[in-house]
């Protein structure tokens, strides 16, 4: 069965603490890995799509990284406005397209 | 980032009461996902739709659900007899092509069945 696991479930850092959030998968054929930004209330904001081991991206203090098994989403130096939770999500190939979501990773950043 | 508005934003109703959820993307959008999330659990894959057909379902979506596109550019989520566990968020995400586009999630409607 495909699934996608996300520690830890919550996580409070200090201001400019870095610190990771991990993503690992048991899927049969990935197409992609998606993360995305959820603040209470509203809907997944899109972050990063990655593809292939070894693959990196960046957005700000936001790091993304793939291996066969995980990914890792790294903040460096967050902010209080960082506070979120993220998700992670799996799209898998000929099973039209669908994410299969992770239960998510709440973030808290304290000034 | 394409922009989708999705209403109403928030729908309380009575058990066994019918609802009808829009969402309205912006042009060149094909493909729809439907996806719902329970208070406090993961986001879950409802439907897909293209073509006016219904590409891949969940097993959530039982006979009591339906979508359609009803006037060529609203696209709709119907629950035909609510129940207490229908209680969700409930997200579109239009593409404009089938697996390779990003799944930008409109806001949200936020169902309440009392």
């Amino acid at each position: 069965e495909d699934q996608v696991t996300q520690s830890p479930e919550a996580l409070r850092l200090q201001e400019g603490e870095s610190s990771s959030l991990n993503c690992s998968y048991t899927v049969s054929g990935l197409r992609g890995l998606f993360w995305y930004r959820q603040d209470p209330g509203k809907g997944p904001e899109f972050l990063f799509t990655l593809y292939s081991a070894g693959e990196e991206k960046e957005k700000e203090r936001l790091k993304a990284t793939l291996t066969k098994k995980e990914s890792f989403l790294h903040i460096t130096a967050p902010k209080p406005e960082d506070s979120a939770t993220y998700l992670c999500a799996v799209q898998i190939y000929n099973q039209g397209g669908k994410l299969i979501f992770g239960q998510g990773t709440e973030l808290s950043v304290k000034p | 980032e394409p922009e989708v508005t999705q209403t109403p934003s928030h729908q309380v109703t009575q058990m066994g009461q019918e609802v009808i959820l829009r969402c309205v993307p912006i042009s060149n959008h094909l493909y729809f996902y439907w996806y719902r999330q329970i208070l406090g659990q993961k986001v879950e894959f409802l439907v897909s739709f293209y073509n006016n057909e219904i590409s891949e379902k969940s097993e959530i979506f039982d006979d009591q659900f339906s979508v359609e596109r009803p006037d060529g550019s609203n696209f709709t989520l119907k629950i035909r007899s609510t129940k207490l566990e229908d209680s969700a968020m409930y997200f579109c995400a239009p593409t404009r092509y089938r697996e390779v586009d990003t799944q930008y999630f409109g806001p949200g409607t936020r169902l309440t069945v009392l």
